[in-house]
């Protein structure tokens, strides 16, 4: 089974700052990877798949790469509303796994 | 507009059945696959089983924690896909979302693009 690794657990920012988000897999998955945002009470929704490419409707100031084993997810300037939980998920192996996810706070 | 409605969550005594359903509508439905995420309370995201289109003869996937227990059907004339819990433990309790899983080319496994808003089951005695 793939292991993802995300960090940081909490990262706290404001407003207009830049955010990285790190997810490491225990072995390579090649560019199979996803990201996910989750908000309070809410579904998650897709914000990247294929470890660059935004979904359709996603901002530009997210934005994905990295390949292999070492991931970010990078939101370029904060907005108030990008408070949210963040998961990446690999889709290149059986059993199809999650990171323990990443909560970006907003001052 | 995609939309994906789970239903038949609800409370469940350990070792017994239940049932979940996903009700899609707003694109072609027998050209995708279904995937079940749960998410326990307070806990992240954890993928649970996966039934692929007709294209690939519904073939399924399950995680290893509800194999033998968890089975998937769909009725794609109708929009619906199912998701049969039996023996269930008190360690399901999660919600349970449906999504839409994209295959991705060159790659094994799948990504969700839709979210349903999920469907709660409680699994204590």
């Amino acid at each position: 089974e793939v292991v993802l690794t995300q960090s940081p657990a909490t990262l706290s920012l404001s407003p207009g700052e830049r955010a990285t988000l790190s997810c490491r897999a225990s072995q390579s998955v090649s560019n199979y990877l996803a990201w996910y945002q989750q908000k309070p009470g809410q579904a998650p929704r897709l914000l990247i798949y294929d470890a660059s490419n935004r979904a359709t409707g996603i901002p530009a100031r997210f934005s994905g790469s990295g390949s292999g084993t070492d991931f970010t997810l990078t939101i370029s300037s904060l907005e108030p509303e990008d408070s949210a939980v963040y998961y990446c998920q690999q889709f290149r192996n059986w059993p199809l796994t999650f990171g323990g996810g990443t909560k970006v706070e907003i001052k | 507009e995609v939309q994906l409605v789970e239903s038949g969550g609800g409370l469940v005594q350990p070792g017994r059945s239940l049932r979940l359903s996903c009700t899609a509508s707003g694109f072609g439905f027998g050209d995708y696959a279904v995937s079940w995420v749960r998410q326990a309370p307070g806990k992240g995201l954890e993928w649970v089983s996966l039934i692929r289109n007709k294209a690939y003869r519904g073939t399924t996937e399950h995680a290893a924690s509800v194999k033998g227990r968890f089975t998937l059907s769909r009725d794609d004339s109708k929009g619906l896909a199912y998701l049969q819990m039996n023996s269930l433990k008190i360690e399901d309790t999660a919600v349970y979302y449906c999504t839409r899983a994209l295959y991705s080319s060159g790659g094994n496994g799948y990504y969700s693009d839709y979210w349903g808003q999920g469907t709660l089951v409680t699994v204590s005695s």
